[in-house]
């Protein structure tokens, strides 16, 4: 069983730039969450995608937007990077059934808005 | 009324010792409370998890106590050793999407 892989590990922007970062799901899972964990913090909800289509969003601007893929891997992206963007950003995938459905996280992206 | 309220925010042990990080919560459409162990650099992996009809489950070291009433759950970890010593935070389910606490710093001590 393959685990949640997340790249690139490390990434350097400069301020009002575009990034993409990568997630490939554990095996078997159809459902991905993104989180953005700053220093210091808990990670917070940024959305999730099922079955390519957004399946809740937490409290971010739209120039946060992602994808899903056929294969349930996903892209986070982010347009007009702020320095407030600096953090790890992390997926999770989950099997979607009928009760609640544990989250497994990747080991995250660190992104630095410079 | 999302929050998720976790204290204390670092604790300090010697091996063997019961560190107890708490959290207290709100939103009563939570329906699922897991802790998730987290070491620098690493994403946080899951630890244990509670859902509320239950007061306590343990599994090894790790025992979760959920009072319903009171809108409060901690995490307890029996004979702690300096392997244990890492981030933790408690979060609450609602449904799927997860709320985090702040995060506990927990230092073990040979």
């Amino acid at each position: 069983e393959t685990g949640v892989t997340q790249s690139p590990t490390h990434l350097i922007k400069t301020r009002g730039q575009q990034v993409t970062l990568r997630c490939s799901s554990q095996s078997g899972h159809n459902t991905v969450s993104w989180y953005q964990q700053a220093l210091g913090q808990g990670p917070q909800f940024i959305f999730q995608y099922y079955r390519e289509e957004e399946n809740g969003r937490g409290n971010f601007p739209p120039r946060f937007s992602g994808l899903q893929f056929p294969n349930y891997s996903s892209e986070l992206n982010v347009n007009a990077l702020e320095l407030d963007d600096s953090a790890l950003y992390l997926c999770a995938s989950s099997l979607r059934t009928s009760g609640y459905n544990e989250q497994f996280f990747g080991p995250g992206t660190r992104l630095t808005v410079l | 009324q999302q929050q998720v309220k976790q204290s204390p925010q670092s604790l300090i042990v010697q091996k063997g010792g019961i560190p107890i990080i708490n959290c207290a919560y709100e939103n009563t459409a939570f329906d699922y409370f897991p802790w998730y162990q987290q070491f620098p650099g690493k994403g946080p992996a899951l630890l244990i998890a509670i859902r509320p009809d239950v007061s306590e489950k343990k599994e090894g070291r790790f025992t979760i106590s959920f009072n319903k009433s009171a809108k409060q759950f901690s995490l307890h970890i029996m004979d702690s050793q300096p392997g244990d010593s890492a981030t933790y935070f408690c979060a609450a389910s609602i449904p799927d999407k997860l709320i985090f606490g702040t995060g506990t710093r927990l230092q073990v001590f040979p």
